[in-house]
Protein backbone atom coordinates (compact mmCIF):
# COMPACT_ATOMS: atom_id res chain seq x y z
CA UNK A 1 0.00 0.00 0.00
CA UNK A 2 1.73 3.47 -1.14
CA UNK A 3 -0.93 5.46 -0.15
CA UNK A 4 0.75 9.24 -0.49
CA UNK A 5 4.30 9.08 -2.07
CA UNK A 6 6.42 12.36 -1.62
CA UNK A 7 9.57 12.97 -3.23
CA UNK A 8 12.13 13.88 -3.28
CA UNK A 9 12.50 13.65 0.81
CA UNK A 10 15.58 16.02 1.16
CA UNK A 11 16.31 18.97 -1.01
CA UNK A 12 18.65 21.74 -0.65
CA UNK A 13 18.60 24.94 -3.15
CA UNK A 14 20.14 28.07 -3.23
CA UNK A 15 17.86 31.14 -3.45
CA UNK A 16 16.25 32.13 -6.60
CA UNK A 17 16.48 28.63 -7.92
CA UNK A 18 13.37 26.48 -9.19
CA UNK A 19 11.91 23.68 -7.87
CA UNK A 20 8.80 20.82 -7.70
CA UNK A 21 7.89 18.84 -4.85
CA UNK A 22 5.99 15.64 -6.43
CA UNK A 23 3.28 14.07 -4.54
CA UNK A 24 1.47 11.09 -5.53
CA UNK A 25 -1.91 9.19 -4.35
CA UNK A 26 -3.11 5.61 -5.44
CA UNK A 27 -6.15 5.88 -3.66
CA UNK A 28 -8.63 7.53 -6.18
CA UNK A 29 -8.72 10.50 -3.59
CA UNK A 30 -10.32 13.55 -4.52
CA UNK A 31 -9.18 15.97 -2.63
CA UNK A 32 -5.45 16.77 -2.19
CA UNK A 33 -3.53 19.41 -0.18
CA UNK A 34 0.06 20.79 0.51
CA UNK A 35 0.50 21.85 4.02
CA UNK A 36 4.40 23.27 5.18
CA UNK A 37 5.19 22.38 9.00
CA UNK A 38 7.74 25.52 10.87
CA UNK A 39 8.81 24.98 14.55
CA UNK A 40 5.96 26.79 17.06
CA UNK A 41 3.65 27.35 13.62
CA UNK A 42 2.03 23.84 13.26
CA UNK A 43 0.91 22.72 9.74
CA UNK A 44 -0.40 25.57 7.24
CA UNK A 45 -2.15 25.06 4.73
CA UNK A 46 -0.63 26.00 1.30
CA UNK A 47 -2.74 25.05 -2.03
CA UNK A 48 -5.42 22.39 -1.47
CA UNK A 49 -8.01 20.65 -4.82
CA UNK A 50 -10.70 19.18 -4.77
CA UNK A 51 -10.78 17.33 -8.16
CA UNK A 52 -8.48 17.00 -11.51
CA UNK A 53 -8.07 20.70 -12.97
CA UNK A 54 -9.38 22.41 -9.96
CA UNK A 55 -7.14 24.33 -7.62
CA UNK A 56 -7.84 26.78 -4.88
CA UNK A 57 -5.24 28.77 -2.28
CA UNK A 58 -4.40 28.02 1.25
CA UNK A 59 -3.48 30.18 4.41
CA UNK A 60 0.31 30.77 2.84
CA UNK A 61 -0.17 30.42 -0.78
CA UNK A 62 2.27 32.88 -1.92
CA UNK A 63 5.78 31.54 -3.50
CA UNK A 64 3.94 28.45 -4.68
CA UNK A 65 2.19 27.06 -7.72
CA UNK A 66 0.09 24.20 -7.70
CA UNK A 67 -1.98 21.96 -10.89
CA UNK A 68 -3.68 18.63 -10.50
CA UNK A 69 -3.77 17.52 -14.19
CA UNK A 70 -4.59 13.98 -12.72
CA UNK A 71 -6.73 12.59 -9.87
CA UNK A 72 -3.38 10.91 -8.88
CA UNK A 73 -0.98 13.76 -8.84
CA UNK A 74 -0.87 17.31 -7.37
CA UNK A 75 2.95 18.93 -7.50
CA UNK A 76 4.43 22.05 -5.90
CA UNK A 77 6.53 24.01 -7.48
CA UNK A 78 8.56 27.03 -6.29
CA UNK A 79 9.60 29.23 -8.66
CA UNK A 80 11.88 31.41 -7.61
CA UNK A 81 13.55 29.50 -4.13
CA UNK A 82 13.69 32.00 -0.92
CA UNK A 83 15.48 31.03 2.50
CA UNK A 84 11.76 31.74 4.49
CA UNK A 85 10.72 28.50 2.49
CA UNK A 86 12.86 26.73 4.09
CA UNK A 87 10.76 23.78 5.87
CA UNK A 88 9.13 20.37 5.49
CA UNK A 89 6.32 20.50 3.26
CA UNK A 90 3.74 17.67 3.75
CA UNK A 91 1.33 16.10 1.15
CA UNK A 92 -2.38 14.86 2.06
CA UNK A 93 -5.27 13.29 0.87
CA UNK A 94 -8.87 12.94 1.42
CA UNK A 95 -11.47 10.33 -0.05
CA UNK A 96 -13.88 13.00 -0.61
CA UNK A 97 -13.82 16.58 -0.90
CA UNK A 98 -16.53 16.91 2.06
CA UNK A 99 -14.25 17.88 4.57
CA UNK A 100 -15.75 14.74 6.96
CA UNK A 101 -13.30 12.16 6.12
CA UNK A 102 -9.66 12.24 7.71
CA UNK A 103 -6.37 13.58 5.38
CA UNK A 104 -3.69 10.82 4.94
CA UNK A 105 -0.10 12.37 5.13
CA UNK A 106 3.01 11.25 2.88
CA UNK A 107 6.15 11.28 4.81
CA UNK A 108 7.25 14.50 4.18
CA UNK A 109 9.78 16.62 2.11
CA UNK A 110 12.97 18.45 3.90
CA UNK A 111 13.60 21.96 1.72
CA UNK A 112 16.56 23.91 2.92
CA UNK A 113 16.85 27.15 0.58
CA UNK A 114 20.48 28.73 1.04
CA UNK B 1 -5.39 35.32 12.75
CA UNK B 2 -4.86 31.83 14.28
CA UNK B 3 -8.46 29.78 13.79
CA UNK B 4 -7.19 26.76 16.08
CA UNK B 5 -5.34 27.41 19.04
CA UNK B 6 -3.31 24.67 20.62
CA UNK B 7 -2.28 26.73 24.00
CA UNK B 8 -0.03 24.07 25.46
CA UNK B 9 3.03 23.80 23.76
CA UNK B 10 4.23 20.78 25.77
CA UNK B 11 2.91 18.43 28.55
CA UNK B 12 4.64 15.89 30.30
CA UNK B 13 2.53 12.99 32.24
CA UNK B 14 3.43 9.84 34.08
CA UNK B 15 2.96 6.33 32.48
CA UNK B 16 -0.50 4.90 33.34
CA UNK B 17 -2.18 8.51 34.02
CA UNK B 18 -4.42 10.33 31.85
CA UNK B 19 -3.19 13.08 29.49
CA UNK B 20 -5.06 15.47 28.16
CA UNK B 21 -4.72 17.54 25.20
CA UNK B 22 -6.68 21.02 24.53
CA UNK B 23 -7.82 22.70 21.43
CA UNK B 24 -9.51 25.93 20.92
CA UNK B 25 -11.27 27.39 17.33
CA UNK B 26 -12.87 30.63 16.60
CA UNK B 27 -14.44 29.91 13.58
CA UNK B 28 -17.94 29.18 14.10
CA UNK B 29 -18.26 27.52 10.30
CA UNK B 30 -15.96 24.65 11.72
CA UNK B 31 -18.24 21.23 12.04
CA UNK B 32 -15.72 18.93 11.74
CA UNK B 33 -12.55 17.75 13.86
CA UNK B 34 -10.00 15.77 14.14
CA UNK B 35 -6.75 14.69 16.52
CA UNK B 36 -3.53 13.40 14.27
CA UNK B 37 0.06 12.26 16.42
CA UNK B 38 3.59 12.84 14.71
CA UNK B 39 5.96 11.34 15.16
CA UNK B 40 10.04 13.12 14.19
CA UNK B 41 10.60 12.49 10.53
CA UNK B 42 7.10 10.89 10.34
CA UNK B 43 4.20 11.76 8.65
CA UNK B 44 1.34 12.78 10.69
CA UNK B 45 -1.03 9.91 11.49
CA UNK B 46 -4.83 10.31 12.04
CA UNK B 47 -6.22 8.80 15.40
CA UNK B 48 -9.87 10.33 16.13
CA UNK B 49 -12.58 12.71 14.63
CA UNK B 50 -15.47 14.31 15.78
CA UNK B 51 -18.22 15.95 13.72
CA UNK B 52 -20.38 18.98 15.27
CA UNK B 53 -23.54 16.89 15.84
CA UNK B 54 -22.11 14.80 18.86
CA UNK B 55 -19.95 15.89 21.97
CA UNK B 56 -17.92 13.15 22.71
CA UNK B 57 -16.38 10.23 20.58
CA UNK B 58 -14.21 7.18 22.09
CA UNK B 59 -11.70 4.62 20.14
CA UNK B 60 -9.96 2.21 22.60
CA UNK B 61 -8.01 4.24 24.82
CA UNK B 62 -8.19 7.52 23.11
CA UNK B 63 -12.17 10.00 23.55
CA UNK B 64 -12.47 12.97 22.15
CA UNK B 65 -14.98 15.71 23.57
CA UNK B 66 -16.50 18.53 21.94
CA UNK B 67 -17.78 21.66 23.68
CA UNK B 68 -19.12 23.93 20.90
CA UNK B 69 -20.47 26.51 22.95
CA UNK B 70 -17.04 27.19 24.30
CA UNK B 71 -15.39 26.31 20.99
CA UNK B 72 -13.04 23.76 22.72
CA UNK B 73 -12.12 20.06 22.40
CA UNK B 74 -10.24 17.64 23.87
CA UNK B 75 -8.12 14.86 23.73
CA UNK B 76 -8.28 12.21 26.82
CA UNK B 77 -5.85 9.07 26.21
CA UNK B 78 -6.46 6.72 29.15
CA UNK B 79 -4.21 4.92 30.24
CA UNK B 80 -0.79 7.08 28.93
CA UNK B 81 2.02 4.86 27.22
CA UNK B 82 5.58 5.78 26.48
CA UNK B 83 4.84 5.06 22.87
CA UNK B 84 2.38 7.61 22.98
CA UNK B 85 5.31 10.49 23.32
CA UNK B 86 4.47 12.79 19.90
CA UNK B 87 3.64 15.67 18.91
CA UNK B 88 -0.33 15.95 18.96
CA UNK B 89 -2.28 18.13 16.51
CA UNK B 90 -5.80 19.54 16.34
CA UNK B 91 -7.32 20.47 13.16
CA UNK B 92 -10.51 22.06 12.29
CA UNK B 93 -12.81 22.07 8.67
CA UNK B 94 -15.90 23.07 7.97
CA UNK B 95 -17.72 26.05 5.62
CA UNK B 96 -14.97 25.59 3.28
CA UNK B 97 -12.79 23.20 1.30
CA UNK B 98 -9.61 23.73 3.93
CA UNK B 99 -8.48 21.49 6.98
CA UNK B 100 -6.53 23.98 9.62
CA UNK B 101 -4.78 22.62 12.02
CA UNK B 102 -3.28 23.90 15.29
CA UNK B 103 0.30 24.80 16.71
CA UNK B 104 0.70 21.39 18.25
CA UNK B 105 1.39 19.98 21.83
CA UNK B 106 4.17 17.33 22.70
CA UNK B 107 3.19 15.16 24.45
CA UNK B 108 6.39 13.12 26.63
CA UNK B 109 5.23 10.17 28.54
CA UNK B 110 7.14 9.16 31.39
CA UNK B 111 7.89 5.62 32.15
Amino acid sequence: NAGVTQTPKFQVLKTGQSMTLQCAQDMNHEYMSWYRQDPGMGLRLIHYSVGAGITDQGEVPNGYNVSRSTTEDFPLRLLSAAPSQTSVYFCASSRTATNTGELFFGEGSRLTVL
Amino acid sequence: DQQVKQNSPSLSVQEGRISILNCDYTNSMFDYFLWYKKYPAEGPTFLISISSIKDKNEDGRFTVFLNKSAKHLSLHIVPSQPGDSAVYFCAASGGTYKYIFGTGTRLKVLA
